[in-house]
């Protein structure tokens, strides 16, 4: 199995600019998250699906940011517009609820908003 | 509130000495643990995991941790680490009982080996 993956891997923005980050988690895995890593607050859990349907999206900082999940094998992050304060790594993650739970990590997005 | 929490935000230590990295967890009942790593510019890769049973459970690359209930700790160690050991390594945990709920993540221990 090739893992989480995410694409890209880097992107470099100007503020006020769209922002799509992509991600295809493992196939066989119904849960799907997004985390948010940055200096200040570590490993921030943004929003997650089960079975492609959104649970929880209390993380997500503000409107600006929505996630999708159209099918079992992908999902998108946007933020728009974009700010400077974005700026940070941004990990998909995929697992599988009723069997063994942990979390494989895709190799992240590294967003600067300049 | 759930939450996990890394005492250390770096450690030091020399090639070839032990290693120990304290854990803390504060959950209603006791929830599945984890150990990941992250080497720069990388995600983040398993180590290990408790869910039950056998309080000391191993993992890869020669890492063990150990799940102490009274202590709500799950500590990680190597008997000898290697230079490649070089990392940041985050403590996770993860209601019990099933549900797709998140990780939560300590802040994570950055790990410094001196040669």
């Amino acid at each position: 199995d090739a893992g989480v993956i995410q694409s890209p891997r880097h992107e470099v923005t100007e503020m006020g600019q769209e922002v799509t980050l992509r991600c295809k988690p493992i196939s066989g895995h119904n849960s799907l998250f997004w985390y948010r890593q940055t200096m200040m607050r570590g490993l921030e859990l943004l929003i997650y699906f089960n079975n492609n349907v959104p649970i929880d999206d209390s993380g997500m900082p503000e409107d600006r940011f929505s996630a999708k999940m159209p099918n079992a094998s992908f999902s998108t992050l946007k933020i728009q517009p974009s700010e400077p304060r974005d700026s940070a790594v941004y990990f998909c993650a995929s697992s599988r609820t009723g069997g063994s739970p942990e979390a494989f990590f895709g190799q992240g997005t590294r967003l600067t908003v300049v | 509130a759930q939450s996990v929490t890394q005492p250390d935000i770096h450690i030091t230590v020399s090639e070839g000495a032990s290693l120990e990295l304290r854990c803390n967890y504060s959950y209603g009942a006791t929830p599945y643990l984890f150990w990941y790593v992250q080497s720069p510019g990388q995600g983040l890769q398993l180590l290990l995991k408790y869910f039950s049973g056998d309080t000391l459970v191993q993992g890869i690359k020669g890492f063990e941790a150990e799940f102490k209930r009274s202590q709500s700790s799950f500590n990680l160690r190597k008997p000898s680490v290697h230079w490649s050991d070089a990392a940041e390594y985050f403590c996770a945990a993860l209601r019990s009982g099933g549900g797709a709920d998140g990780l939560t993540f300590g802040k994570g221990t950055h790990l410094i080996i001196q040669p």
